[in-house]
């Protein structure tokens, strides 16, 4: 049974700042893998996908790469605003299924 | 930009209650999806529906759940007899080609069971 997690659950950093958000899964067969961003009491919203077949994929200040052997997956953001604090989910959709199974996310604060 | 409309956005219900939720998927998308988070946990899967009938179903999905696509556009999840524990937040998907293509959420309905 695939297992997602996120590392670090918390993140605060100031503004300007470039970081990396974490997401490992347990089972390496997965079809795609998908960030996601959400904002406190919102639904989420799709920020970028990766099939299995690639190793990153790139939006405006965002960059994933995907490493399947190892299980890993980071989102990399750079040059952080304010309005990039929201929390960040990463899900993996496996060979033998329709869905995504999620980790718990990474809450971001970019301080000003 | 097409968007998966949810209604209502909160309801608050009597354990017990049957409770209806609706979707209103993205117009050309053919695979839908439901999921719930409840207040501080993970987003989980429910169940996902293509061409008329259920593809696949998570062990929370028993038989107090049932979904519907009762006209073309309107994709439902009811609820039959509510519990303190279905309180949470349903999240509807769709996607026009699952895997290939990005899911795309709903805003969600707040379901509050007293």
């Amino acid at each position: 049974k695939q297992e997602v997690t996120q590392i670090p659950a918390a993140l605060s950093v100031p503004e300007g700042e470039n970081l990396v958000l974490n997401c490992s899964f347990t089972d390496s067969a997965i079809y795609n893998l998908q960030w996601f961003r959400q904002d406190p009491g919102k639904g989420l919203t799709s920020l970028l996908l990766i099939q299995s077949s690639q190793r990153e994929q790139t939006s405006g200040r965002l960059n994933a790469s995907l490493d399947k052997s190892s299980g890993r997956s980071t989102l990399y953001i750079a040059a952080s605003q304010p309005g990039d604090s929201a929390t960040y989910l990463c899900a993996a959709l496996d060979n033998y299924g329709q869905n995504f199974v999620f980790g718990p996310g990474t809450r971001l604060s970019v301080l000003p | 930009e097409p968007e998966v409309t949810q209604t209502p956005s909160h309801q608050v219900t009597q354990m017990g209650q049957e409770v209806i939720l609706r979707c209103v998927p993205i117009s050309n998308h053919l695979y839908f999806y439901w999921y719930r988070q409840i207040l501080g946990q993970k987003v989980e899967f429910l169940v996902s529906f293509y061409n008329n009938e259920i593809s696949e179903k998570s062990e929370i999905f028993d038989d107090q759940f049932s979904v519907e696509r009762p006209d073309g556009s309107n994709f439902t999840l009811k609820i039959r007899s509510t519990k303190l524990e279905d309180s949470a937040m349903y999240f509807c998907a769709s996607s026009d080609l699952p895997g290939a293509n990005v899911l795309t959420f709903g805003a969600g309905s707040r379901l509050t069971v007293l």
